[in-house]
Formats: structure tokens, C-alpha cells, sequence
């Protein structure tokens, strides 16, 4: 099945800087790249998310890139805001036997902003 | 639109009781999900549905059973519980696969 590593587990920045975090995954037909905030205590919601025939997706401060012959995505926040502290989670979405695509979520990374 | 909603949101159960955790869309969604989440170790795939009548096993089915009688409703059983199912749990719907999802408020579950 598919196996998706999220790196790195915590992430420190200061007000106004960049945070990047980086996903890696196993199975080459993953086609659906989404990206959940949680913030503590409540429930993950959707920010971002790509297809695999796009490389790139901008909203606002928020982008996300695609590599898929080194199977890899990453997340990058610009002038990062203090509202933006929360647990990130990255995800793939694989075929499963039954033929349904189904998303395999990485472990989260803890993203804290320093005003 | 309530979204997903899940019941109860907090719960104690003693070793080798059994209950069951409600969750509802309202949102025509066909796929609905269970996941457990536990602190460091990301969303885990319990169960997953992909119409009424239909469900099949995520990456940690044991020790749990679903059905899915209704678009609406799919609920998940915990029978004989172990203090290994002590988790938060998310119910999440989507229209359909490779769209986003939307996720419940959570239940947290202690067993003691």
C-alpha cells in the first residue's frame, strides 16, 4: 500500500517568514494531493490540495508543488502569520484493491509562528 | 447544512465494553470515512464507504465493524474495547474520491 513520510515534525519560524514542509510518497498512480490545517482542538480542514497532471498551485500565501517523478510534494507559507500555528497533515491518494482511491495521510508537522 | 456530525464527543468505557459512535452528513456525500487519530501518528484509515451498502477495511480495521445503511449515516462499533482504542476518532465525508474532504468534530474516547 501506499506509504507517505511528511517532514520535518515541528517547525519554528518567526513572524513574516517562510515555512516549507515536504512530503514524500511510495505509489506512483497516487493521483490527489490535499493538504489539512488543524488547529489545536478542532478538525482538520482542507487549504490546499493538486491533481497529479498540475505542478503547481498558488492561493494567496499558500502554494504547493508536485514532483511526480521523484515523488514528492511540498507546502510553502509566505509571511507566515501567527493564525498560521497549527498541525499540518499532507496526504496521497492511492488506488486500494477494490479498485477506489483512497488518501494515505503523513504523520503532521507542528508548525509554530513567533510573533 | 450541519456538515458531519459525530456523537457522542467525549466518552469513557471501562475493558470489553462495547459501544458505538454515531456520524451523519448531510451533504449527499456517497464516500464516508473513519479515521483514529493518536498524538504524533497522523489520520489512520479504520474504515471506509463508498456508497450505502457499501464498506471495506482501511489500514486498522481490527477491533471495529461499520455499516452503511443510508447515504446519511455510518456508524462504527467498537465491541469488546481494549485500552488501545483509546484514540480521538474523525468521521469525514466526500463527494466523491480525490475531492476533499469534510471531517466531524471528533470523539475522544478514553478506555480505562
Amino acid at each position: 500500500g501506499e506509504n507517505v513520510e511528511q517532514h520535518p515534525s515541528t517547525l519554528s519560524v518567526q513572524e513574516g517568514d517562510s515555512a516549507v514542509i515536504k512530503c514524500t510518497y511510495s505509489d506512483s498512480a497516487s493521483n490527489y494531493f490535499p493538504w489539512y490545517k488543524q488547529e489545536l482542538g478542532k478538525r482538520p480542514q482542507l487549504i490546499i490540495d493538486i491533481r497529479s497532471n498540475v505542478g503547481e498551485k498558488k492561493d494567496q500565501r499558500i502554494a504547493v508543488t508536485l514532483n511526480k517523478t521523484a515523488k514528492h510534494f511540498s507546502l510553502h507559507i509566505t509571511e507566515t502569520q501567527p493564525e498560521d500555528s497549527a498541525v499540518y497533515f499532507c496526504a496521497a491518494t492511492s488506488p486500494r484493491s477494490g479498485g477506489s482511491y483512497i488518501p494515505t495521510f503523513g504523520r503532521g508537522t507542528s508548525l509554530i509562528v513567533h510573533p | 447544512n450541519a456538515g458531519v456530525t459525530q456523537t457522542p464527543k467525549f466518552r469513557i468505557l471501562k475493558i470489553g465494553q462495547s459501544m458505538t459512535l454515531q456520524c451523519a452528513q448531510d451533504m449527499n456525500h456517497n464516500y464516508m470515512y473513519w479515521y483514529r487519530q493518536d498524538p504524533g501518528m497522523g489520520l489512520k484509515l479504520i474504515y471506509y464507504s463508498v456508497g450505502a451498502g457499501i464498506t471495506d477495511k482501511g489500514e486498522v480495521p481490527n477491533g471495529y465493524n461499520v455499516s452503511r445503511s443510508t447515504t446519511e449515516d455510518f456508524p462504527l462499533r467498537l465491541e469488546l474495547a481494549a485500552p488501545s482504542q483509546t484514540s480521538v476518532y474523525f468521521c469525514a465525508s466526500s463527494w466523491t474520491e480525490n475531492y476533499e474532504q469534510y471531517f466531524g468534530p471528533g470523539t475522544r474516547l478514553t478506555v480505562t
